[in-house]
């Protein structure tokens, strides 16, 4: 099973600043199978980044992913108020696809 | 506008059985694989399993080979799980999501809001 870590377990940041997190693999991560997904408190989780680095539909460009191999990265370049929430990936290039254990980004 | 509705969430005894449902709208159910994955109540995220969209292809996390079996009816744009000999580490919020393709992918493009399982220890 591939162990992914992130880091940091929370985020403290204000409004404008940019945001970056971190997801470790245990494992090479097969094709940069590598998703992230945001979530905020009582709602499903959101798909933001697939492949790495490619945005999913209605995404704004502020989110972008990037990295390879066993060490990727979710960059949110100016925070919005609505960007306050739980940051998880996910690595789908081997069964049993897996996830982080997750970053809170919080405001400051 | 793709919908998924999950339903059959409650409290049941360890030991016991429970079937989820999730009633699918807003895309051609038959052309896409599905997947539920679960949160335990403050936790982080768990994949449960997968179904191909003609269903002869299933999955399953380790945790729960050969007590949750997963299933769909293309005709009734409905997937399910069945859940049996339940432990109280099953609680959890199931969700039923859509993979981009036919084939498990194995990313969520699509969530619903999920359904409460709990299982008291």
């Amino acid at each position: 099973e591939i162990v992914l870590t992130q880091s940091p377990g929370t985020l403290s940041l204000s409004p404008g600043e940019r945001a970056t997190l971190s997801c470790r693999a245990s494992q090479s991560v097969s094709r940069n199978y590598l998703a992230w997904y945001q979530q905020k408190p009582g709602q499903a989780p959101r798909l933001l980044i697939f492949g790495a680095s490619s945005r999913a539909t209605g995404i704004p460009d502020r989110f972008s992913g990037w990295g390879s191999e066993t060490d990727f990265t979710l960059t949110i370049s100016r925070l919005e108020p609505e960007d306050f929430a739980v940051y998880f990936c996910q690595q789908y290039g081997r069964s049993p696809f897996t996830f982080g254990p997750g970053t809170k980004v919080d405001i400051k | 506008q793709v919908q998924l509705v999950e339903s059959g969430g409650g409290v049941v005894q360890p030991g016991k059985s429970l079937r989820l449902s999730c009633a699918a709208s807003g895309f051609r159910f038959s052309a896409y694989a599905m997947h539920w994955v679960r949160q335990a109540p403050g936790k982080g995220l768990e994949w449960v399993a997968a179904i191909s969209d003609d269903g002869d292809y299933k999955y399953y996390g380790d945790s729960v080979k050969g007590r949750l079996t997963i299933s769909r009816d293309n005709a009734k744009n409905t997937l399910y799980l069945q859940m049996n000999s339940l432990r109280a580490e099953d609680t959890a919020v199931y969700y039923c999501t859509r993979d981009p393709g036919g084939y498990p992918l194995a990313y969520f493009v699509y969530w619903g809001q999920g359904t409460l399982v709990t299982v008291p220890s």
